[in-house]
C-alpha cells in the first residue's frame, strides 16, 4: 500500500491553456474522489468515481472542467481554457465499499495549480 | 444542504495547554463525522472519526464525541505538543466516509514551545 498518489505535485500554465492532473489511488480502493482547496478554505467536492463509473459530476465547477477513469484505476482531471480563478490546490482521495469496514478517505498529497 | 462550521483561527497555544477547537454541523439524517489533519507540506490526514450518536473518537491523545443534541463534534486534547502543530478539518459524510465529505474552513493551530 503505497497510499494515493498525484501527478504532477506542482504546475503553472498561462491562461487559456488547457491541463490534466492524474491520480492513482490505493490499489484495492473502488472509489475515487477529486476536491479542490483554495487558500483559507476546506476542500470543495468535485466528482467521484465508482470503479469507471461517474457517480456525480454536478458539482463540477463549469463545463471546462471533466474528469475520467477509464478502467477504473487511476483518474484524470482535465481543465480547459484554464483562468486565473482556477488556481488552487487539487485533491485527490480514495476509499473502498466492501471489507473490513474501514471506509474513510485516503487523500493524495495534491496538486497545486498556478494560472498566470 | 450539509454544512460544517468550524472556530477560526489561527489558534495559538502554549506546550501542554488543553486544547478545544469547536465544530457544529447541518445535516439530514445522520452523518459520520470526521476529524483530518494538514501537518505542513503534508497531505490530508484522517485523525479520528464517529459515525452514530454519542459515538467518541479517539487517536494521538485526541478526542471528540459525536453530540447529536447540540450538532456539534468538538476536538480536544488535553495537552498539546509542538508536533501538533497543523490545520485541522472538520468534515461530515455518510456511509463511514465512502462518500463525498463536506469540510469545515479548517482551523489553524500553532503550539510554541
Amino acid at each position: 500500500d503505497t497510499g494515493v498518489s498525484q501527478d504532477p505535485r506542482h504546475k503553472i500554465t498561462k491562461r487559456g491553456q488547457n491541463v490534466t492532473f492524474r491520480c492513482d489511488p490505493i490499489s484495492e480502493h473502488n472509489r475515487l474522489y477529486w476536491y479542490r482547496q483554495t487558500l483559507g478554505q476546506g476542500p470543495e467536492f468535485l466528482t467521484y468515481f465508482q470503479n469507471e463509473a461517474q457517480l456525480e459530476k454536478s458539482r463540477l465547477l463549469s463545463d471546462r472542467f471533466s474528469a475520467e477513469r477509464p478502467k477504473g484505476s487511476f483518474s484524470t482531471l482535465e481543465i480547459q481554457r484554464t483562468e486565473q480563478g482556477d488556481s488552487a490546490m487539487y485533491l485527490c482521495a480514495s476509499s473502498q465499499t466492501s471489507g473490513t469496514g474501514l471506509y474513510e478517505q485516503y487523500f493524495g498529497p495534491g496538486t497545486r495549480l498556478t494560472v498566470t | 444542504g450539509n454544512s460544517v462550521t468550524q472556530m477560526e483561527g489561527p489558534v495559538t497555544l502554549s506546550e501542554e495547554a488543553f486544547l478545544t477547537i469547536n465544530c457544529t454541523y447541518t445535516a439530514t439524517g445522520y452523518p459520520s463525522l470526521f476529524w483530518y489533519v494538514q501537518y505542513p507540506g503534508e497531505g490530508l490526514q484522517l485523525l479520528l472519526k464517529a459515525t452514530k450518536a454519542d459515538d467518541k473518537g479517539s487517536n494521538k491523545g485526541f478526542e471528540a464525541t459525536y453530540r447529536k443534541e447540540t450538532t456539534s463534534f468538538h476536538l480536544e486534547k488535553g495537552s498539546v505538543q509542538v508536533s501538533d502543530s497543523a490545520v485541522y478539518f472538520c468534515a461530515l459524510g455518510r456511509n463511514s466516509g465512502n462518500t463525498p465529505l463536506v469540510f469545515g474552513k479548517g482551523t489553524r493551530l500553532s503550539v510554541i514551545a
